[in-house]
């Protein structure tokens, strides 16, 4: 099956900028989104095919995606920004969804 | 605006069943692939299934695979996961997610519900 690797953990400073990787064997064939999950809420899409940015998501947020790696970055960190942060796929070989492990990202 | 709203979970015993529904209004249901997505406690996302706009493709996650069955019922805007043979490692918040697309693929979960914590326990 597809796996996603995603560091347990990022920190930033406050006001710099925070880069969240997710590696996937030739996981730039494939379109990427990214959720961000704050503590005792429902996940909410805040990057979609790889670059696209939802209304209302700060144009902060950004992604790429390449070769073996998927990144979401954002810059002038905020402390609403701490959250947990997920990269998801579909895997066209088996019509399955994959979420990445979950990095947990501190604002410090 | 859209609102996605499951079911009351609850507790239940190893090997028992459970129903979970979610009721959506805010946008044509009909239109829209649906899914079901888990977290266990302290633990990362884990998608269960998902359903066609029209209910006629399904695919389940291996781990709830011949177990769990995902259906809807477009008339009443309401999407349901039925799981049977419940085990421990089926403890989670489950949540409903709508696709931003009518067929299974390529699409973002765009919208969520607010999550129901299924709990299996003796």
């Amino acid at each position: 099956s597809y796996v996603l690797t995603q560091p347990p953990s990022v920190s930033v400073a406050p006001g710099k900028t925070a880069s969240i990787t997710c590696g996937g064997d030739n996981i730039g064939t494939k379109s990427v989104h990214w959720y961000q999950q704050k503590p005792g809420q429902a996940p909410m899409v805040v990057v979609y095919d790889d670059t696209g940015r939802p209304s209302g998501i700060p144009e902060r947020f950004s992604g790429s995606n390449s070769g073996n790696t998927a990144t979401l970055t954002f810059s002038r960190a905020e402390a609403g920004d701490e959250a947990d942060y997920y990269c998801q796929v579909w895997d066209s070989s088996s019509n399955h969804y994959v979420f990445g492990t979950g990095t947990k990202v501190t604002v410090l | 605006q859209v609102q996605l709203v499951e079911s009351q979970g609850g507790v239940v015993q190893p090997g028992k069943s459970l129903r979970l529904s979610c009721v959506a209004s805010g946008f044509t249901f009909s239109s829209y692939a649906m899914h079901w997505v888990r977290q266990a406690p302290g633990k990362g996302l884990e998608w269960v299934a998902v359903i066609s706009h029209e209910g006629g493709i399904k695919d389940y996650a291996e781990s709830v695979q011949g177990r769990f069955t995902i259906s809807r019922d477009n008339s009443k805007n309401t999407l349901f996961l039925e799981m049977r043979s419940l085990r421990p490692d089926d403890t989670a918040i489950y949540y409903c997610a709508r696709d931003d697309r009518s067929y299974i693929g390529l699409g973002p979960m765009t919208h969520w519900g607010q999550g129901t914590l299924v709990t299996v326990s003796s």
